[in-house]
């Protein structure tokens, strides 16, 4: 049981590039999520899906996007990197039953941008 | 909108020692509560959460906690410290009415543990 999944580890990229932070899922979980992780901020929601075909933004969603196509993925698109997105960065699933919500998070992607 | 304080940013006890680790909360209707310990270059594990029902919560490796509706506090508590229990530690609240599964995050306390 793999559990939730991330890829890759790390990442090093150039302003205005652009990249996709890779997240499945094999519990069949039907909510997932993004959250930045920065010294001293705790963690902050990013974006965030309920099921497949639904998303909504989170508490810093600008300069990225996400899809949910199916209920094991949730991918991550910086479409235009700049320094400030300089983090780490972590996906959470869970199930939405009422007092079931127990976030498991995949290992993070720390990524750089120069 | 929920938020979440932790008073200290940095705990340091000795082995054998009680761990206290304080939360307070804000919320416009009763909350979820949860601690999650964060390892070095690991991701979040679950350590208790509060829900419903009784104010005590066990959870793993000794650790418990207790929601204290009139002090809006969920501190983290365990009577002896152990060398590896050195780690980040996060209090989170969930969101309110049909949002529960939004969970907002304190800034952290870093544990370190002395011999």
């Amino acid at each position: 049981n793999a559990g939730v999944t991330q890829t890759p580890k790390f990442q090093v990229l150039k302003t205005g590039q652009s990249m996709t932070l890779q997240c499945a899922q094999d519990m069949n979980h039907e909510y997932m999520s993004w959250y930045r992780q920065d010294p001293g901020m705790g963690l902050r929601l990013i974006h965030y899906s309920v099921g497949a075909g639904i998303t909504d933004q989170g508490e810093v969603p600008n300069g990225y996007n996400v899809s949910r196509s199916t209920t094991e993925d949730f991918p991550l698109r910086l479409l235009s990197a700049a320094p400030s997105q300089t983090s780490v960065y972590f996906c959470a699933s869970s199930y939405l039953g009422q007092g079931e919500v127990n976030l498991h998070f995949g290992n993070g992607t720390r990524l750089t941008v120069t | 909108a929920q938020s979440v304080t932790q008073l200290g940013s940095h705990v340091s006890v000795s082995e054998g020692a009680l761990v206290l680790l304080r939360c307070n909360y804000s919320s416009s209707v009763p909350p979820y509560l949860f601690w999650y310990v964060q390892y070095p270059n690991q991701g979040l594990q679950l350590l208790l959460k509060y829900t419903t029902g009784a104010t005590l919560v066990k959870g793993i490796n000794g650790f418990e906690a207790e929601f204290k509706k009139s002090e809006t506090s969920f501190h983290l508590t365990k009577p002896s410290a152990h060398m590896s229990d050195a780690a980040e530690y996060f209090c989170a609240v969930s969101g309110s009415g049909g949002s529960n599964y939004k969970l907002t995050f304190g800034k952290g306390t870093l544990l370190t543990v002395n011999p």
